[in-house]
C-alpha cells in the first residue's frame, strides 16, 4: 500500500467547512484513496473512497488531484460530533494500513 | 452504511484464561473479515484477514496459535485469545467487507483487560 502523509492535527469552527489534506505521492494506478474516522474509544467509521474522480456522499466530499498524488476530504458543515481522528489510506485491495491520521477538533 | 457488531464490548479476564470475541455483520454477507488491535494512543494494527470457510492469514509477528480466528459463516467471525496475559490487554476491533476492493465496515470494538 502507498504511504500517506497527513498533518497531525487541525481545528475548525463549528458550521464551517473542514478541509483535511492528504499526500500520497507514491500511489499506484490501481490504488484507491479511502477515508475513515475514529471517534475516541469506538471502531473506525467509513467515510468515502475514490480512485480518480471526485466523490461526494451524505457525509463528505473527496477531491483527488489530477496526478492523484494528493487528496482533500471536505466536511462541508463541521459539527462538534465531527471531532475525531481522520485516516487517509491508499490501497489496492481490502487490506487497510492505518497511519497516525489527523486529529480534527471542531470548536464551538 | 452496513452494520457490524461485536460481543462482548468489554471483558476482564485472569491471566492464563482464554477469551472469545464475536464479530457479526448484521445486514450483509461478509466475504472477508479483518481483526485489528489498537493500543492506547496508537493506531490500528491489522492482525489477520479471514475469508469465510478458509484459514486466516496472519500478519507478521502475530502468533496464530495464540490468536485463533474462525470464520465459519458469511456473517460471523470469532477471535479467541488463548492463554491471555496482561500484555494482551488492548482494544480489539473487527471489520467486514464484501471482498477485495470494497470498503470495510468496522465493529464498535472490544476492550480486553487481562489481570
Amino acid at each position: 500500500d502507498a504511504k500517506t502523509t497527513q498533518p497531525p492535527s487541525m481545528d475548525c469552527a463549528e458550521g464551517r467547512a473542514a478541509n483535511l489534506p492528504c499526500n500520497h505521492s507514491t500511489i499506484s494506478g490501481n490504488e484507491y484513496v479511502y477515508w475513515y474516522r475514529q471517534i475516541h474509544s469506538q471502531g473506525p467509521q467509513y467515510i468515502i473512497h475514490g480512485l480518480k474522480n471526485n466523490e461526494t456522499n451524505e457525509m463528505a466530499s473527496l477531491i483527488i488531484t489530477e496526478d492523484r498524488k494528493s487528496s482533500t476530504l471536505i466536511l462541508p458543515h463541521a459539527t462538534l460530533r465531527d471531532t475525531a481522528v481522520y485516516y487517509c489510506i491508499a490501497g489496492a485491495n481490502s487490506k487497510l494500513t492505518f497511519g497516525k491520521g489527523i486529529t480534527l477538533s471542531v470548536r464551538p | 452504511g452496513a452494520v457490524v457488531s461485536q460481543h462482548p464490548s468489554r471483558v476482564i479476564c485472569k491471566s492464563g484464561t482464554s477469551v472469545k470475541i464475536e464479530c457479526r455483520s448484521l445486514d450483509f454477507q461478509a466475504t472477508t473479515m479483518f481483526w485489528y488491535r489498537q493500543f492506547p494512543k496508537k493506531s490500528l494494527m491489522l492482525m489477520a484477514t479471514s475469508n469465510e470457510g478458509s484459514k486466516a492469514t496472519y500478519e507478521q509477528g502475530v502468533e496464530k496459535d495464540k490468536f485463533l480466528i474462525n470464520h465459519a459463516s458469511l456473517t460471523l467471525s470469532t477471535l479467541t485469545v488463548t492463554s491471555a496475559h496482561p500484555e494482551d490487554s488492548s482494544f480489539y476491533i473487527c471489520s467486514a467487507s464484501l471482498g477485495a476492493g470494497w470498503e470495510q465496515y468496522f465493529g464498535p470494538g472490544t476492550r480486553l483487560t487481562v489481570t
